[in-house]
């Protein structure tokens, strides 16, 4: 059983477009998590959710909008996607400190 | 303002050598310490943790770690290193946003290792 899942694996798409990326868990976890690597592996959080409540909103473009259908569920869509929206985007949950995270969506932007 | 420093970007050792990593951080209370990892390709996964008591933590694919107050580290180590270990490695600390938690990562250490 995969604890923290993400859909798709590989996401490959045309500057301008709209995408969706979604996320699951099913580790009764309160809290989820999205974060963006960019090409230096480095891991900035974009934004978190409690009892689907956003409660961390990094200094993230509005074009990113999360959404939380309910606590297991953390989906992140994307408009008008730009070259610099390339990277790996994680899902993570947690519900102390430690996080689970999912195996990641490859985003490339063409 | 809570932070992690990992000062090693990249680290090569041999098959067999011993490793050590290093990870500096800044937090105002005890802190919560974490290191996870990144293989190729993957997500990450947690290799071992800190919260309190025995300052020497074992974890996973047997790493340890150290967690030393006076210095603000928390080294991540392991005796003799296998071809599997290469990988990402990242050091956290728990920290505290809006009466919520969250992580701060450092900015990784790649390692490799020469057969």
């Amino acid at each position: 059983d995969t604890a923290v899942s993400q859909t798709p694996k590989y996401l490959v798409t045309q500057m301008g477009n709209d995408k969706s990326i979604k996320c699951e868990q099913n580790l009764g976890h309160d809290t989820m998590y999205w974060y963006k690597q960019d090409s230096k592996k480095f891991l900035k959080i974009m934004f978190s959710y409690n009892n689907k409540e956003l409660i961390i909103n990094e200094t993230v473009p509005n074009r990113f909008s999360p959404k939380s259908p309910d606590k297991a569920h953390l989906n992140l869509h994307i408009n008008s996607l730009e070259l610099g929206d390339s990277a790996v985007y994680f899902c993570a949950s947690s519900q102390t400190f430690e996080q689970f995270f999912g195996p990641g969506t490859r985003l490339t932007v063409l | 303002a809570q932070s992690v420093t990992q000062p090693d970007i990249h680290i090569t050792v041999s098959e067999g050598a011993s490793l050590e990593l290093r990870c500096n951080y800044s937090y105002g209370a005890t802190p919560y310490l974490f290191w996870y990892v990144q293989s190729p390709g993957q997500g990450l996964q947690l290799l071992l943790k800190y919260f309190s008591g025995d300052t020497l933590v074992q974890g996973i694919k047997g790493f340890e770690a150290e967690f030393k107050r006076s210095q603000s580290s928390f080294n991540l180590r392991k005796p003799s290193v296998h071809w599997s270990d290469a990988a990402e490695y990242f050091c956290a600390v728990g920290g505290r946003s809006g009466g919520y938690n969250k992580l701060i990562f450092g900015a990784g250490t790649r390692l490799a290792v020469h057969p």
